[in-house]
């Protein structure tokens, strides 16, 4: 079965700084995927980013990149030149390639960009 | 395309009683994935539909029950309610099966078991 935690329950940021969300995981699994989800007050949940784990390339999209760490299994988040609309819950989850669309989610970070 | 919906948002049931919620997939989407969200435990995968069968399947009792139809809208069924099935329940949908695409998450229904 797959873990993933997130070590950082809460966190908070000056807006236009950066910050970086920890996330990692385990699995014996080789072919998978990882993301990144948003999910602000409103509550609906928002793709952030994705990163497959046969690529050795770090994911970026915009203002946001991951730092994936496949053999120490670690996937963090680095939002850049945060701004108050990243204020939400950040979900770490992990994708098994051959179970079909199941996520296995982290307890989430909740961060609080400040003005 | 219109996004996921889902049906109803806010609900409020008293133990005992079951109840039924309704998913609508973005259009031309086969898949449909349900999870419940809570303080406590977090997000949890119930259980995926694809064309019309359970192809996945969470750690839930037997309470916890779905279906798909023919036009890849699903409903799950919560019977017997427990306090403990108060949530937010997701919805997400996806193209199709087999290699991994991208889930599309609805707003969530609520439900409050008294």
């Amino acid at each position: 079965a797959q873990t993933v935690t997130q070590s950082q329950p809460e966190m908070s940021v000056q807006e236009a700084e950066t910050v970086t969300l920890s996330c990692t995981y385990d699995t014996s699994e080789n072919n998978y995927y990882l993301f990144w989800y948003k999910q602000p007050p409103s509550r609906q949940m928002i793709l952030v980013i994705r990163q497959e784990a046969y690529k050795q390339q770090n994911a970026t999209e915009n203002r946001f990149s991951v730092n994936f760490q496949k053999a120490a299994k670690s996937f963090s988040l680095k939002i850049s030149d945060s701004q108050l609309g990243d204020t939400a819950m950040y979900f770490c989850a992990f994708i098994n390639n051959n179970a079909g669309n199941m996520l296995t989610f982290g307890g989430g970070t909740r961060l609080m960009v400040k003005p | 395309k219109a996004g996921v919906t889902q049906t109803p948002r806010y609900l409020i049931k008293t133990r005992g009683q079951q109840v039924t919620l309704s998913c609508s997939p973005i259009s031309g989407h086969r898949s449909v994935s349900w999870y419940q969200q809570t303080p406590g435990q977090g997000l949890q995968f119930l259980f995926e539909y694809f064309s019309e069968t359970q192809r996945n399947k969470g750690n839930f009792p037997g309470r916890f029950s779905g279906r798909q139809f023919s036009n890849s809208r699903s409903e799950m069924n919560v019977s017997t309610l427990e306090l403990g099935d108060s949530a937010l329940y997701l919805c997400a949908s996806s193209p199709g099966a087999g290699l991994y695409n991208e889930q599309f998450f609805g707003p969530g229904t609520r439900l409050t078991v008294l």
